[in-house]
């Protein structure tokens, strides 16, 4: 696709319900980044993908945070047992390999009610 | 482990008045150097990648340097439509962290007519 695609654009939750974000990277992009963003806050790197393996999950939160990434393309985040902390918006970014520039989707905005 | 700095942390100008935005940074190795545009409920949009100390890039109004230690975005004239978030990443070099972006807090800037 033309750019970064994330799905849902809003999701509300309510608080002990699992949640899935997805994001479809742009085409030929071999890395793929994900980032959440507090209100007000800066950008906190959560896993970044090369290809299907992700090299660095230093950013996952808690054991309650996973993502996956199949067939080199689309990834998924699930965060299980939602807490009112994680309500922020999560960014995925792409990047035709790693190092390289690293452009954003729009997000996907979390609420845990 | 790598750290961005950018100051000032808000900035408000008149229409027309130029100034400069900075980021410092201790990174391992340096690899490159982005700046991002985020606006408010949208995901950063990519400005420009430095590679090495006393490059340069422009882009409108703006016009990115880059030292050793750290990098300046320059408005020149600036419109109210340049009110947004200035982002900064340094690329650092080392390891599993190869793809990691660290980002920093950001600087709003907020241009009146």
């Amino acid at each position: 696709g033309a750019g970064v695609s994330q799905s849902p654009s809003n999701k509300v939750t309510e608080k002990g319900k699992d949640v899935e974000l997805r994001c479809d990277p742009i085409s030929g992009h071999t890395a793929l980044y994900w980032y959440r963003q507090s209100l007000g806050q800066g950008l906190e790197f959560l896993i970044y993908f090369q290809g299907n393996s992700a090299p660095d999950k230093s950013g996952l939160p808690s054991d309650r945070f996973s993502a996956e990434r199949t067939g080199g393309s689309v990834s998924t985040l699930t965060i299980q047992r939602t807490q009112q902390e994680d309500s922020a918006v999560y960014l995925c970014a792409s990047s035709f390999q790693s190092g390289n520039t690293i452009y954003f989707g729009e997000g996907s905005w979390l609420t845990v009610v | 482990e790598d750290q961005v700095t950018q100051s000032p942390e808000a900035l408000r100008l008149q229409e027309g008045e130029s100034s400069s935005l900075n980021c410092s940074y201790t990174v391992s190795g340096l690899r490159g150097l982005f700046w991002y545009r985020q606006d408010p409920g949208k995901g950063p949009e990519f400005l420009f990648t430095l590679y090495s100390a006393g490059e340069e890039k422009e882009k409108e109004r703006l016009k990115a340097t880059l030292t050793k230690k750290e990098s300046f975005l320059h408005i020149t004239a600036p419109k109210p439509e340049d009110s947004a978030t200035y982002l900064c990443a340094p690329l650092g070099a080392g390891g599993t962290s190869y793809g990691k972006l660290t980002f920093g807090q950001g600087t709003i800037l907020t241009v009146h007519p």
